[in-house]
């Protein structure tokens, strides 16, 4: 089983909706989870971490964390055709030296 | 200027031949890793470095060989090259003000016949 799962997609949604990403995970010793976006030939980009359970916000972007169900989720709220990419979670423990990624969702926001 | 390049951006390369992937970084940050990322399976971590005297291996470091040879420089070996190597490979930093924040280069695409 891999430390970390995710839905690969893909996932099409027009524009405007809301987009729900999610990913699972095993060790419970995961302290920081991470969402990057990758864009097509590109390397992936920080969106917004995460520490412990909770939520946080950045704009269009809010992340949460259940630590009781090892599920995180990435909320889009009105999603734009330039949010098409794909998003990687990735999370560590508290040290923060090794990185844990899942495989990306692949999302297209239709115009 | 990227703060962050990889050189090259792409390579064919044949069974058993030694390559080179290098990674410069301009942002003054200790720590440097490299990933390898393949359809399906995500990114996986190669090796890691939190400076020059330090390294280690990561998840799938077997027939892979790093040197560190400057704060800022990293380069990746592959000393015999095998077709299931072929793979999309970053390189990406962190400081030690936010080790969580990874910065990643562009990519090397690498393709072994």
């Amino acid at each position: 089983q891999k430390e970390v799962e995710q839905d690969p997609g893909p996932l099409s949604v027009p524009e405007g909706a809301i987009v729900s990403l999610n990913c699972t995970y095993s060790n419970s010793a995961f302290q920081y989870f991470m969402w990057y976006r990758q864009y097509s030939r590109k390397g992936p980009e920080l969106l917004m971490y995460t520490y412990s359970s909770g939520n946080k916000e950045d704009g269009r972007f809010t992340a949460q964390v259940d630590k009781s169900s090892k599920y995180i989720s990435l909320f889009i709220r009105d999603s734009q055709p330039s949010d098409s990419a794909t998003y990687l979670c990735a999370m560590s423990e508290d040290t923060g030296n090794q990185f844990y990624f899942g495989t990306g969702t692949s999302l297209t926001v239709i115009p | 200027d990227a703060d962050v390049t990889q050189t090259p951006r792409n390579r064919i390369t044949k069974t058993g031949k030694r390559i080179m992937l290098e990674c410069s970084q301009t942002k003054g940050h200790d720590r440097m890793y490299w990933y390898r990322q393949d359809p399906g399976l995500g990114l996986q971590l190669i090796y890691y470095s939190f400076d020059v005297k330090d390294i280690n291996k990561g998840e799938i470091s077997d027939g892979y060989s790093v040197s560190r040879q400057a704060q800022a420089k990293f380069s990746l070996s592959l000393e015999s090259a095998i077709p299931n190597q072929t793979a999309l490979y970053f390189c990406a930093t962190s400081g030690l003000e936010d080790v969580h924040e990874q910065f990643f280069g562009p990519g090397t695409r690498l393709t072994v016949l």
